[in-house]
Parts: structure tokens; sequence; C-alpha cells
């Protein structure tokens, strides 16, 4: 996880309000990838990113959405937090996109919304 | 619609036992079938991965077993150790030119008991 920073860790928001999720990475991967892990569901992709400012959605976009303005940094932003958005944000990196060079997983962001 | 069924959800295993944690998929285009290992407080990494042109691949004590006609693939953890405790998803994924895309089952927490 050295590679890939995630910010903040843990962070509780109130319903209604943005949120922003950061995610670092010092290892040059073209893709980034932002899931949302919740119990019995696994890990579902949000959104991901090619490159600087190529960006699409996942299978679970509803509600979020990401920027990348540098190679480095990958941003997830909640526009109006819900408590169905209650997860464990996962932030991954793909040095080419191809799955067989494995993804680089961050340590992750708890996020409460009450 | 779940493309990657994982089963079961937790698993107890004794010191020195075999742990089996078992996945289906539906997409037959897929093409590349990794296993994660993700321990508290992490996030996931990648554990071993098999393509479908072979039915088994054996890393130490973790082998994967495929079964193309079924659609289904299994991990095999031998001589289960107590730092095996964590939690373990299957993933498949096809190649795209676009990049590939990692699908995830919903996750095994397996614990093992000294």
């Amino acid at each position: 996880d050295a590679g890939i920073t995630q910010s903040p860790r843990h962070k509780v928001t109130e319903t209604g309000t943005p949120v922003t999720l950061r995610c670092h990475q010092t290892e040059n991967h073209r893709y980034m990838y932002w899931y949302r892990q919740d119990p019995g569901h696994g890990l579902r992709l949000i959104h991901y990113s090619y490159g600087v400012k190529d960006t699409d959605k996942g299978e679970v976009s509803d509600g979020y959405s990401v920027s990348r303005s540098k190679t480095e940094d990958f941003l997830l932003t909640l526009e109006s937090a819900t408590s169905s958005q209650t997860s464990v944000y996962f932030c991954a990196t793909s040095k080419n996109g191809q799955t067989r060079d494995g993804y680089t997983f961050g340590s992750g962001t708890r996020l409460t919304v009450v | 619609q779940q493309q990657v069924k994982q089963s079961p959800q937790s698993l107890i295993v004794q010191k020195g036992g075999i742990s089996i944690i078992n996945c289906a998929y539906e997409n037959t285009a897929f093409d590349y079938f990794p296993w994660y290992q993700q321990f508290p407080g992490k996030g996931p990494a990648l554990l071993i991965a098999i393509r479908p042109d072979v039915s088994e691949k054996k890393e130490g004590r973790f082998t994967i077993s495929f079964n193309k006609s079924a659609k289904q693939f299994s991990l095999h953890i031998m001589d289960s150790q107590p730092g095996d405790s964590a939690t373990y998803f299957c993933a498949a994924s096809e190649t795209r030119n676009a990049g590939n895309m990692l699908t995830f089952g919903g996750g095994t927490r397996l614990m093992v008991k000294p």
C-alpha cells in the first residue's frame, strides 16, 4: 500500500453534505479506480480513470463524480451524501489497465453518513 | 445481477485443515480469474490467478481449481494457518482494448482457529 495514500481514513458526515475523498499514488500508474466495499457485495466499481481528465462510469456510479487533473491524484466526490453511501471506499491503480498485472489497492476510507 | 457469485460468506477452519472457497461466473468472455486476499484495515492484495486454458494452478499452500465447462473456480488453502485469517475475494475479467475491469465476488471471511 505504500504507493497509494487515501485520505481521510475515516469520516463521519451528515446527510446532504458534499464529501470528497482523495487518492494519491506515487506509482505513476495510468489507470485508477474507485471501489466501494459492502458486506455481501464484495467490491463494486464506482468510476475509473484511464488518464488525466479521462474518466468513465462503473456499475454503481449514481450519486458520485470523479476528477483527475494530475496522474497521481484521483478524487471521488459525493455531491450530496446519503445513508446508502455509508461504506468503505478503496482506491486502486493499475499500470496499463491489464488485470493480469494486478491491481494495487490503498488502505481504504471508512465513510459514515448519519 | 451479480456476475461472479462466491460462497460461503464465512468459513471457520481448524489449524492444519483445508479451506475451500468457491466461485461461479456467468460471462463466458471472462478470461482471467484472480483471487485477492484482504486483511483487516488493509486493501485487497493479489494472491494467485489463473487463466482458463489450465485446470489448476498451485503456489505454495494455495491452489486454484478451474472448471471451464461448469463456469466455476475455487481456492483451496492447504494446511490452513491462523495467519491465513482474512477476507478472500474471487474476481474475473475479460480482455478489452480499453483496459480490463475486474468484477469481484461477494467475499469470504475466513477464520482459522489455532
